[in-house]
């Protein structure tokens, strides 16, 4: 059972444009959600993070909007740049779970110059 | 400051043997996680700890995985008899506390059982 989906395996988009990365959840009892990036023979490494009491986080080139009611979240990146290739992981934490991440299949993002 | 750690960075063992993977994280973070990522999927919970002590094992896939984190700060996951189906990544992360602090990841022990 997939609590986190990302159904899109890759996208690719060019310099300059803006980048949408999509992610589902099931679990209504996720209370944070967060992105993570990942380049190849490295670990996660954090992006940008988002509680459910909000609907959208900004932070420099990166926003986060989520849409509890759909429980749809999405990362835009813009403008999206060559070094912005990579895996990104959406995760979700459940309320009173401690920190245990539940994370979905990731997207692999290629931005052309 | 040094990051979180994982040794080794690459391990190939036969199907039925024992292996050990170790974690060190950053210093001062009090929460550490162990996720498993198997090709083409997303880090997948196995267990974390608060401190010491076991706060959730509820990922670990049987009995045959076991952790510890005896003293608090380094921590190795145990692996018996292993099997060809548990070649994957293994991560492990750390963080200040185990709220909504941010995880921090080691760049993982790649498992190859054969």
């Amino acid at each position: 059972d997939q609590q986190v989906k990302q159904n899109s395996p890759s996208l690719s988009v060019q310099e300059g444009r803006i980048s949408i990365l999509n992610c589902d959840y099931t679990n209504s009892m996720f209370d944070y959600f967060l992105w993570y990036k990942k380049y190849p023979a490295e670990g996660p490494t954090f992006l940008i993070s988002i509680s459910s009491i909000k609907d959208k986080n900004e932070d420099g080139r990166f926003t986060v909007f989520l849409n509890k009611s759909a429980k749809h979240l999405s990362l835009h990146i813009v403008p999206s740049q060559p070094g912005d290739s990579a895996v990104y992981f959406c995760a979700a934490k459940e309320y009173n779970q401690g920190g245990k991440l539940i994370f979905g299949q990731g997207t692999e993002l290629s931005v052309k110059p | 400051g040094a990051g979180v750690s994982q040794t080794p960075s690459n391990k190939v063992t036969e199907k039925g043997k024992y292996v050990e993977l170790r974690c060190d994280p950053i210093s001062g973070h009090t929460a550490l996680y162990w996720y498993r990522q198997s090709l083409g999927q997303g880090p997948e919970f196995l267990i974390y700890f608060q401190g010491t002590g076991a706060a959730d094992d509820s990922g670990l896939p049987n009995d045959r995985f076991f952790a510890v984190r005896p003293e608090g700060s380094v921590s190795t996951l145990k692996i018996q008899r292993t099997e060809r189906g548990d070649s994957a990544v293994y991560l492990c992360a750390s963080s200040l506390g185990a709220g909504g602090e941010t995880q921090y990841f080691g760049p993982g022990t790649r498992l190859l059982v054969l």
